[in-house]
């Protein structure tokens, strides 16, 4: 299967704990992209990253949260100290190319995040 | 405020009726992609438009991008039970490389 991979797929945590979300990109892909889709909601932007580098956090809560995709393995979605608002499904997507006008966002399965 | 505004919010049809769901913006996009989600999963891609104007048909399926590049139909042809899910339109915006969504319709096609 060469799509985008999230692990967990389902995440349990009390609050105050940290949540990790992974993953992997398509084969062939360096560009990844995690989104937020709260119930009722469409899915929202938080972050872009290539390999090693943070391109666009703009849509990134500005405390508890950061990603990461380092030069080996998966790119990283850190929660710390969670709290019951961001009980939500987190989607990661990867791309070819990252920008352009044909460039294609693919998206894994999710992570559903629940927070007790 | 959205920028991306889908209608219906909700539509529930028979099976083998027509229908077309819409995604409306004020903004310009440089490209749109629309996609379908089932619950529990993540969205798949349907179609990427790019060109203002342009229609692509995939079987029963046919998706039109404005000439002004703003907006975006998508229009399914006696519809079928396993058109149900959410359908969600996202635009890309030039060097941008996170994408808008709309909320999504959510389809409903009853045996």
């Amino acid at each position: 299967n060469a799509g985008v991979m999230q692990n967990p797929r389902h995440l349990v945590r009390r609050r105050g704990q940290e949540a990790r979300l992974r993953c992997s990109p398509m084969k062939g892909h360096s560009h990844v992209y995690w989104y937020r889709q709260l119930p009722e909601e469409g899915l929202k932007f938080m972050v872009y990253l290539q390999k090693e580098n943070i391109i666009d956090e703009s849509g990134m809560p500005k405390e508890r949260f950061s990603a990461e995709f380092p030069k080996e393995g998966p790119s990283i979605l850190r929660i710390q100290q969670v709290v019951r608002g961001d009980s939500a499904a987190y989607f990661c997507a990867s791309s070819a190319f990252g920008t352009g006008l044909s460039d294609t966002q693919y998206f894994g399965p999710g992570t559903r995040l629940t927070v007790l | 405020t959205q920028l991306l505004e889908q209608s219906p919010q909700f539509l529930s049809i028979q099976e083998g009726e027509n229908l077309t769901v819409y995604c409306n913006s004020s903004s310009v996009f440089s490209s749109l992609q629309w996609y379908r989600q089932e619950p529990g999963e993540g969205p798949v891609l349907l179609v990427t438009v790019v060109t203002g104007g342009e229609v692509k048909k995939l079987k029963r399926l046919t998706f039109q991008f404005g000439d002004a590049r703003k907006d975006s139909s998508l229009h399914i042809t006696a519809a079928q039970t396993g058109d149900t899910g959410l359908y969600l339109c996202a635009g890309a915006r030039g060097s941008q490389g996170n994408l808008i969504f709309g909320k999504g319709t959510k389809l409903s096609v009853k045996p």
